[in-house]
């Protein structure tokens, strides 16, 4: 999982502020996928990307988040008008293309991780 | 109702021990299904996947699986004090909505006493 690169590992924000957290795929991964972890809670899913594209954001809150992967650089989480609830966990994962069968691409890896706290 | 249930645990093991994680998921279009293993403070990281219905064995950790009953498991043999960390149990669908995700329990955490 260590190539899949997240930055910064762990981010201040006073309430109101904005947060972005940004995701770099391991090498030869076109899909993006950011999971959010609340304290003593499990991993929730946000958002599904792939390159300039939004493939599935049914995890997502209505309001204040946001996802891209742009076609060129690290895909970007932002969250706006940061709220104490919002301290968590952000892990951003990565996997190759499903080249064909049911399981191909099928295997997600994790990165270490952005660790968002908003006093 | 919870899509994947763990017991959280902690689940306190002899070191050498057999160490025996559950987990049982509700989605019966439930495909694939994995293990990830995290360290406090740490990101997930894969054990094991599995596929079809029996086990799968992989140097000290067996995965197993029974689609009927809606279960499963991961079993670490010769427990180790390093293999102490909280144990992820994951589950996705087949294909459709929601395909793409993987919908986690909270997690089971291990602790091997030396």
């Amino acid at each position: 999982n260590a190539g899949v690169m997240q930055n910064p590992r762990h981010l201040v924000r006073r309430r109101g502020q904005e947060a972005r957290l940004r995701c770099s795929p391991m090498k030869g991964h076109s899909h993006v996928y950011w999971y959010r972890q609340l304290p003593e809670e499990g991993l929730k899913f946000m958002v599904y990307l792939q390159k300039e594209n939004i493939i599935d954001e049914s995890g997502m809150p209505k309001e204040r988040f946001s996802a891209e992967f742009p076609k060129e650089g690290p895909s970007i989480l932002r969250i706006q008008q940061v709220v104490r609830g919002d301290s968590a966990a952000y892990f951003c994962a990565s996997s190759p293309p499903r080249t064909g069968g049911p399981f191909s691409g099928n295997t997600i890896y994790f990165g270490e991780g952005s660790w968002l706290t908003v006093v | 109702q919870k899509e994947v249930e763990q017991n959280s645990g902690p689940l306190s093991v002899p070191e050498g021990a057999i160490a025996s994680l559950n987990c049982t998921y509700s989605d019966r279009v439930s495909q694939s299904f994995f293990w990830y293993r995290q360290y406090s403070g740490k990101s997930p990281e894969l054990i094991m996947s599995i596929y079809s219905n029996g086990d799968k064995e992989d140097g000290r950790f067996t995965a197993q699986l029974n689609k009927a009953s809606q279960y499963v498991s991961l079993l670490i043999r010769d427990s180790q004090p390093s293999d102490s960390a909280t144990y992820l149990c994951a589950v996705r669908r087949a294909s459709g909505a929601g395909s793409y995700q993987l919908t986690f329990g909270k997690g089971t955490k291990l602790s091997v006493i030396p």
